[in-house]
């Protein structure tokens, strides 16, 4: 299985603030797909944005956007204009088929 | 995005017996997986489960204690045999989209006493 590392265990963000959660990984594949999952409370996993590793061009999902460094391996998420209903725990995870790999994930919380 | 149920949502059981965990998809899908996630941890892939043929286990894992059935391409079930203490976690089963990524059932919450 591919390796996965989420260095921060937690992050605490002002709301309305920015947050930026790092993500290294491990393949000698060229072609691959990374994601960042996010799990509130509720335990339900929800996928928050993709980005496919031939593409050169960042993902942006509304105020999630990556920062992908193929080079370095590295697969940042940044958070921006930080909400209440974002405290959640956040997964990355990466695959080049259709198993999916995940890192060991990073406490979220918002501070009002 | 499909549409995934499982069943049972939580539950509390006693040790040395099994539970079943139902998985139901609102579409087709070729390929359907279960994932354990213990307290506080990642989700750990247990295996992969395709209608009409056995499912695939990761390592550590072995079908004797996690068997899984897949009678049709929309409903998929996870049973955790002779339970201890140590299979309390998050069950989730999953099925994958057009672009690799995976979509995930609510998860079923296991204690064992």
């Amino acid at each position: 299985a591919q390796t996965v590392t989420q260095s921060q265990p937690e992050m605490s963000v002002q709301e309305a603030e920015t947050v930026t959660l790092s993500c290294t990984y491990d393949t000698s594949e060229s072609d691959y797909y990374l994601f960042w999952y996010k799990q509130p409370p509720s335990r339900q996993m929800i996928l928050v944005i993709r980005q496919e590793a031939y593409k050169q061009q960042n993902a942006t999902e509304n105020r999630f956007s990556v920062n992908f460094q193929k080079a370095a391996k590295s697969f940042s998420l940044k958070i921006s204009d930080s909400q209440l209903g974002d405290a959640a725990m956040y997964f990355c995870a990466y695959t080049n088929d259709y198993k999916l790999s995940f890192g060991a994930g990073t406490t979220v919380t918002v501070r009002a | 995005s499909a549409v995934i149920s499982q069943k049972p949502s939580r539950d509390i059981c006693q040790r040395g017996t099994s539970l079943t965990i139902q998985c139901q998809v609102d579409s087709q899908v070729t390929m359907m997986f279960w994932y354990r996630q213990q307290p506080g941890q990642s989700l750990t892939l247990i295996a992969t489960a395709n209608q009409g043929s056995e499912a695939t286990y990761e390592s550590g894992f072995v079908i004797d204690k996690f068997p899984i059935s897949r009678p049709n391409l929309t409903f998929s079930t996870l049973t955790v045999s002779n339970m201890s203490p140590e299979d309390s976690s998050i069950y989730l089963c999953s099925v994958t989209g057009g672009s690799n990524e995976q979509f995930f059932g609510p998860g079923t919450r296991l204690t064992v006493l």
